[in-house]
């Protein structure tokens, strides 16, 4: 099945900083998605983006599907961006419509 | 907003007992799902239903099973509970099933 990694896997973040999350996809898809799981395990959407590029206040999002990857941009961060950030993506080529989750990149941001 | 929900938030239950665990969606979508978060695993699809009464497996359907009798609600199935299935449980839903997904809070359930 298809790939997905995320890097970096752990960051620390001072209140203010700015960030990129990278995603890493081994096959061409036809979905891909980033949600925010905060501290209490709530998974929120951020971005439904197969490709091309999208913002979102101080959240943008970039995916070149051509070469397998995604971004996501945090800037100005802040306390309340803290949480595991996901990448999920569905293999165009599979049929199946199931997402794959990667394993995510937990972010502390610190006052 | 879509609003999702799940019938509790902590749950505490003995080996081979059967559990139910209720997903309910607000918004009239189609697509449901019921996946399972494990630390260093991530999140895996257990099951989806693309409609009433229709159902596909996911990665990991061992062990469970699942019930959608009406379009807003999809129910999770342990036959006979055991200390594996230990985890997070999360369900969400979606209009389209190649659209945004959107997830319930959890439930954590632990099977002594």
């Amino acid at each position: 099945g298809i790939q997905v990694e995320q890097s970096p896997p752990d960051l620390i973040l001072q209140e203010g900083a700015n960030s990129t999350l990278r995603c890493n996809f081994s096959d061409s898809v036809n979905n891909l998605q980033w949600f925010h799981q905060n501290p209490w395990g709530q998974l929120i959407n951020l971005f439904y983006i197969p490709s091309g590029t999208k913002q979102n206040g101080r959240l943008s999002a970039t995916t070149v599907a051509t070469e397998r990857y995604s971004l996501l941009y945090i800037s100005s961060s802040q306390t309340t961006d803290s949480g595991v950030y996901f990448c999920a993506v569905e293999d165009s080529g599979a049929g199946s419509y199931q997402l794959t989750f990667g394993k995510g990149t937990k972010l502390s941001v610190i006052p | 907003d879509v609003k999702v929900t799940q019938s509790s938030r902590y749950l505490v239950k003995r080996t081979g007992e059967k559990v139910f665990l209720e997903c309910v969606q607000d918004m009239d979508h189609e697509n449901m799902f019921w996946y399972r978060q494990d630390p260093g695993l991530g999140l895996r699809l257990i099951y989806f239903s693309y409609d009433v009464k229709m159902k596909e497996k996911g990665d990991i359907p061992e062990g469970y099973s699942v019930s959608r009798e009406k379009k807003e609600r999809f129910s999770l199935i342990l036959e006979s509970a055991s200390t594996n299935q230990t985890s997070m449980y999360l369900c969400a839903s979606s209009r389209g099933l190649q659209e945004t997904q959107y997830f319930g809070p959890g439930t954590r359930l632990l099977v002594l």
